[in-house]
């Protein structure tokens, strides 16, 4: 069985601060490691993923997430925050395997300040 | 190159009633997923389909059923509608033996009143 954990269902930051939203997992075997970020009243926009390789991944919208295993953590970070970052972000984590299932993380709102 | 696309965007229904929600996935793609949204939750896996089979399916009742068509397009239909079946309900896609990365569509809007 999988599962993520989101520390923080809201975050606020100013803009221009630095972005943190946390997320753990918890996995039998190797996990795929994916955010995803929703805007109001739209789908999943895919950020970044983790499968095999170098533990730290950048994603679009200048968005990166570091994998350690040691610490079954996949945080996601941007150094500096802008308006248009406010929005829902999700973690979420399959198996190497067959993939079939996503499963989400309870989400972070991220809330930027002026 | 056309993104997961999902139709209606919106719709209303009454309790008791049927409906059909429909899923192109990306181009390339043969694999294709649905989860339900909750109104402030996470999303939910609902079932995935490959090859025109259910190959794996979540912790949803018999009334959520699909289909896949050859040209992997995919169908969800939920039949005697409750109130609690109010979601955004998303489509995923991907392609076997890619990598695993997933691309979700915009989703469907359903009301049960």
């Amino acid at each position: 069985a999988q599962s993520v954990t989101q520390l923080g269902s809201h975050v606020s930051v100013s803009e221009g601060a630095l972005v943190l939203l946390r997320c753990n997992y918890s996995s039998s075997v190797p996990p795929y490691l994916f955010w995803y970020v929703q805007y109001p009243n739209q789908g999943l926009q895919l950020l970044l993923k983790y499968t095999t390789g170098a533990t730290l991944v950048k994603g679009i919208n200048g968005f990166e997430a570091e994998f350690k295993k040691s610490e079954t953590s996949f945080h996601l970070t941007k150094p500096s925050a802008h308006m248009s970052d406010a929005a829902e972000y999700f973690c979420a984590v399959t198996n190497s395997g067959s993939a079939r299932q996503l499963t989400f993380g309870s989400g972070t709102q991220l809330t930027v300040l002026p | 190159d056309a993104g997961v696309t999902q139709s209606p965007t919106h719709l209303i229904k009454t309790r008791g009633q049927q409906v059909t929600l429909r899923c192109s996935p990306k181009s390339g793609h043969d694999t294709v997923s649905w989860y339900q949204q909750a109104l402030g939750q996470e999303p939910q896996f609902i079932f995935q389909y490959y090859e025109e089979e259910e190959r794996q399916r979540g912790n949803f009742p018999d009334r959520f059923s699909g289909h896949q068509f050859p040209n992997y397009s995919s169908e969800l239909n939920v039949n005697a509608l409750l109130l609690g079946d109010s979601a955004l309900y998303l489509c995923a896609s991907r392609k076997q033996g890619s990598g695993n990365t997933i691309y979700f569509g915009e989703g469907s809007w359903l009301t049960v009143v």
